[in-house]
Order: structure tokens, then sequence, then C-alpha cells
């Protein structure tokens, strides 16, 4: 149980076009998702918190208006990095928290971008 | 702000070579306290969760405890298996969020 879901595992795209990643919670509903990103050798650092039909609450640094999330449904959010730059480039993760109740977060497997 | 200390950065083992890996935390009321193992181009995978001082945890040759400043995670006899990124999470009181600590990236050697 507790399946997170992403999509696509790998994505190259160039500079300047935009991208989107989606989150699924296969076998959970989940009101609230995250999403990280990681570079190599680094920790997970929180990008921003999603809330099901509300608007998403960004990290200190984050922009807004460049990390676009929507999360439309109990079951999926979705990541775009508009007008992604090579400085974009990066591991993204998300993870999901069950709305049964509890205070784990369960992650998917992760995106790698690479903007050429 | 929560700040989360792991150490050591790299630990080589040999198999069957017990072993512990330290986590220090500081955090505005502590909600939960949690391990996850990370293997390279994965998503992290759940291991445990730790509420309270004085409390452990294990799972199979995994063992999480928990002081009011510190968690350790035991590695008894480990295995080639074992190989990858530990991950030391905490969660705040009131919140949902998790600060991750940089990670102990364990080898086990056969």
């Amino acid at each position: 149980g507790a399946v997170v879901s992403q999509h696509p595992s790998r994505v190259i795209c160039k500079s300047g076009t935009s991208v989107k990643i989606e989150c699924r919670s296969l076998d959970f509903q989940a009101t609230t998702m995250f999403w990280y990103r990681q570079f190599p050798k680094q920790s997970l650092m929180l990008m921003a918190t999603s809330n099901e039909g509300s608007k998403a609450t960004y990290e200190q640094g984050v922009e807004k208006d460049k990390f676009l999330i929507n999360h439309a449904s109990l079951t999926l959010s979705t990541l775009t990095v508009t007008s992604a730059h090579p400085e974009d480039s990066s591991f993204y993760i998300c993870s999901a928290l069950p709305s049964s109740g509890g205070d784990t977060q369960y992650f998917g497997p992760g995106t790698r971008l690479t903007v050429l | 702000e929560d700040q989360v200390t792991q150490s050591p950065e790299a630990l080589r083992l040999q198999e069957g070579e017990s072993s512990s890996l330290n986590c220090s935390y500081t955090v505005s009321g502590l909600r939960g306290l949690f391990w996850y193992r990370q293997d390279p181009g994965k998503g992290p995978e759940f291991l445990f969760t730790l509420y309270s001082a004085g409390e452990e945890k294990e799972k199979e040759r995994l063992k999480a405890t928990l002081t009011k400043k510190e968690s350790f995670l035991h590695i008894t006899a480990p295995k080639p298996e074992d190989s990858a990124t530990y991950l030391c999470a905490v969660q705040a009181s009131g919140d949902y969020k998790l600060s991750f600590g940089a990670g102990t990236t364990v080898t086990v050697r056969a």
C-alpha cells in the first residue's frame, strides 16, 4: 500500500520550454502533497505544499510563477516548470500525505529534468 | 528554524559489521522524526516514525531510537543490499512539512 507514482521519470527539454510533471497517489487519497527538488549529492529541499482545491504554499525563495502547482483531485498533483532554463535541471520528487490520517509522507520515484 | 544534522556523511562497512548512524535535531516542538532510505536515482522509501524520547522501532536489521536531541539508526550485521543513503527528517508540531538532513551514505562490502 501507499504507492505514489510520477510521470515522466525522465525528461529532456530545450531552454525556454515548459515541462509538466504528474504525481499520483495510486491506492490512497491525499488532500496534501509536497514537491521537493534534490541536487546531486544533496538532500531534499521542500519547494511547495500542494492542497487539493486550493492554492499551493511556496517555500521562501521559490518562484510561484515559475513553478506552477495544480492539485485538482485527491490523487493528482502537477508541477509545471515554466520557461525552463539549465539551472532548473534537477531531480524533482513529490510526496503524498494520506487523507485517512497519520503523519507519514510517501514519496514518488522522482523525475529527472534536464534542460539543454 | 528546524535543523537536522546527520553524521557521518559516508560509512563503509564490511558485511556483518554493525554500526550506527546519528541524526541530531533542533525543532520547535517535535511532531515526529522520520527515517527514510534512498537508493540512487529513486525517491525516499519510508522506514520509521518516532514520536517521543525513549521510543524504539525495528525492521529487519535496522533499529531506530530517539532521545530529546538526537536519533540513532543502528544497522546490525548489514548485508550489501543495505547499501543506500539513509535520510533523517523532522516534522514540527502543527505542521506536516519535513525538514531533511543531508543523509548518510552507507556502503556495505561483501
